[in-house]
C-alpha cells in the first residue's frame, strides 16, 4: 500500500520564525504535492514537484518555498511564518498511471502565533 | 473561482443508497473528474474517477452527465464507515505542463444508524 508520511503532526510556531514541514513517500512516485486546507475552502495547491531537484509553483505559492532533494522527500519551507499561514498542510504523491491518482499523508496542523 | 460545486452536507440512514451531486459547469474536454473522501485527522482517500463514461468499482458508482457539466457519486448500502467529507475534484492540464487537482469544499455525509 502506498505510504506518505508527514512530520511533524502538529507544530506551533512564532510569527517571523522559520518552519519546515517534511514529507516522505515510499511509493517511488515522481510527482509530489503540497496542499493546505482551511475551513470554507477546498484543498489548495502550494507547490509541486515532478522529481528530485524540481519544484513548481501552484496556485498559492506566496510565502512558501519547496525543496525536493530526493525522490522520497519533499519539504515545505516557511521562511517567515505569519498567522495567516495557520492551517492544515497535506503532502501527496502521485502515481504514474494515467490518469494520475494522489496518495495523501495524514496532514500537519500548523499554528502560527 | 470554484471549479466544482457541492452541497455542504447530506444525511442518510445505514443501508440506503446515497447520491452525492457535483456541478462542474465550466469543465473542459480533457479534465478528469475525481472523487476523494476524507475522515477527520486524515488526508483524502481516492474513491473513483472518470472522463466521459460512467464508472464503477468496489467503493462506488460514478455517473457522469452526457454534457459532463455534472456528476453524481452513488454509494450503495452505506454503513457508518462511509461517513466522511466527499470531495469532487477536477484534474486540470495545461499546454505548459501545469497540472492541478482542484478540490471543491466537499459534502459532509452523515450516516445515521
Amino acid at each position: 500500500e502506498a505510504a506518505v508520511t508527514q512530520s511533524p503532526r502538529n507544530k506551533v510556531a512564532v510569527t517571523g520564525g522559520k518552519v519546515t514541514l517534511s514529507c516522505n513517500q515510499t511509493n517511488n512516485h515522481n510527482n509530489m504535492y503540497w496542499y493546505r486546507q482551511d475551513t470554507g475552502h477546498g484543498l489548495r495547491l502550494i507547490h509541486y514537484s515532478y522529481g528530485a531537484g524540481s519544484t513548481e509553483k501552484g496556485d498559492i505559492p506566496d510565502g512558501y518555498k519547496a525543496s525536493r532533494p530526493s525522490q522520497e522527500n519533499f519539504s515545505l519551507i516557511l521562511e517567515l511564518a505569519t498567522p495567516s499561514q495557520t492551517s492544515v498542510y497535506f503532502c501527496a504523491s502521485g502515481d504514474v498511471g494515467f490518469p494520475e491518482r494522489l496518495f495523501f499523508g495524514h496532514g500537519t496542523k500548523l499554528s502560527v502565533l | 473561482d470554484a471549479k466544482t460545486t457541492q452541497p455542504d452536507s447530506m444525511e442518510s440512514t445505514e443501508g440506503e443508497t446515497v447520491h452525492l451531486p457535483c456541478s462542474h459547469a465550466t469543465i473542459s474536454g480533457n479534465e478528469y473528474i475525481y472523487w476523494y473522501r476524507q475522515v477527520p485527522l486524515q488526508g483524502p482517500e481516492y474513491v473513483t474517477h472518470g472522463l466521459q463514461q460512467n464508472t464503477t468499482n468496489s467503493m462506488a458508482f460514478l455517473a457522469i452527465a452526457s454534457d459532463r457539466k455534472s456528476s453524481t457519486l452513488i454509494l450503495p448500502h452505506v454503513s457508518l464507515r462511509d461517513a466522511a467529507v466527499y470531495h469532487c475534484i477536477l484534474r486540470v492540464f495545461s499546454n505548459t505542463g501545469y497540472q492541478n487537482f482542484y478540490f471543491g469544499k466537499g459534502t459532509s455525509l452523515t450516516v445515521i444508524p
